[in-house]
């Protein structure tokens, strides 16, 4: 089967820095995507590591172990408007000649305050 | 440029009652998913489909079918809608092979309530 853990809620403060940890155990896993989703609005996608290391995108990084079946998403100098569910989603196949399918976490609720 | 649309937004059913929800992208992908989204469980993959005329079931299946004619629709059916299906449905979209680094493109969701 496959497990994605993410912790449930997390709060920060502006302007400093929030670490997001996901943790995996898939069969098959090939690339671990995140996203971000405001409340009442759909998922926006964010980064995606198929690699070990990091990969930065302004604000964000996204990290990957692969070994270690771990991820985070860093978000540093946040901002009010980064209040919202961040959500780690794994890319699974099955088989080799099978299609893979994108499996998501719960996601976490980050709060960011004054 | 449209990307993904569902409709309808927004559904009350009642229990037994049979709809289908519609969902169309212009982006040329030849991968589209549905899934659900309940309160503190993320989303949930219903089906998906890697190009027209194939596709597959995901981790909640049952209650649900789904038919893939065209590259551009997907559309998803309740076959007799239960309580337990109430929750918020995002249809999504991605291109399959050469480009696994891009994620999914999601339509603004539709809220169905069975009652």
């Amino acid at each position: 089967g496959q497990n994605i853990d993410q912790p449930t809620e997390m709060t920060a403060t502006e302007g400093a820095i929030v670490q997001i940890n996901c943790t995996y155990q898939t069969s098959g896993f090939n690339g671990l995507f995140w996203y971000q989703q405001h409340a009442g609005e759909a998922p926006t996608f964010l980064s995606y590591n198929v690699l070990d290391g990091l990969e930065e995108k302004g604000r964000f990084s996204s990290f990957l172990s692969r070994s270690k079946g771990y991820s985070y998403l860093l978000l540093k100098e946040l901002q009010m408007k980064d209040s919202a569910s961040y959500l780690c989603a794994v890319r699974v196949q099955p088989g080799y000649s099978s299609a893979s399918k994108i499996i998501f976490g719960s996601g976490t609720r980050l709060s960011i305050r004054p | 440029n449209a990307g993904v649309t569902q409709t309808p937004k927004f559904q009350v059913l009642k229990t037994g009652q049979s709809m289908t929800l519609q969902c169309a992208q212009d982006m040329n992908h030849e991968y589209m998913s549905w899934y659900r989204q309940d309160p503190g469980m993320g989303l949930r993959l219903i089906h998906y489909s890697v190009g027209a005329g194939i596709t597959d079931q995901g981790e909640v299946p049952n209650g649900y079918n789904v038919s893939r004619s065209t590259t551009e629709d997907f559309p998803l059916r309740l076959l007799s809608a239960a309580p337990s299906q109430t929750s918020v449905y995002f249809c999504a979209s991605r291109r399959h092979q050469g480009t696994v680094g891009y994620g999914y493109t999601f339509g603004s969701g539709t809220r169905l309530t069975v009652v």
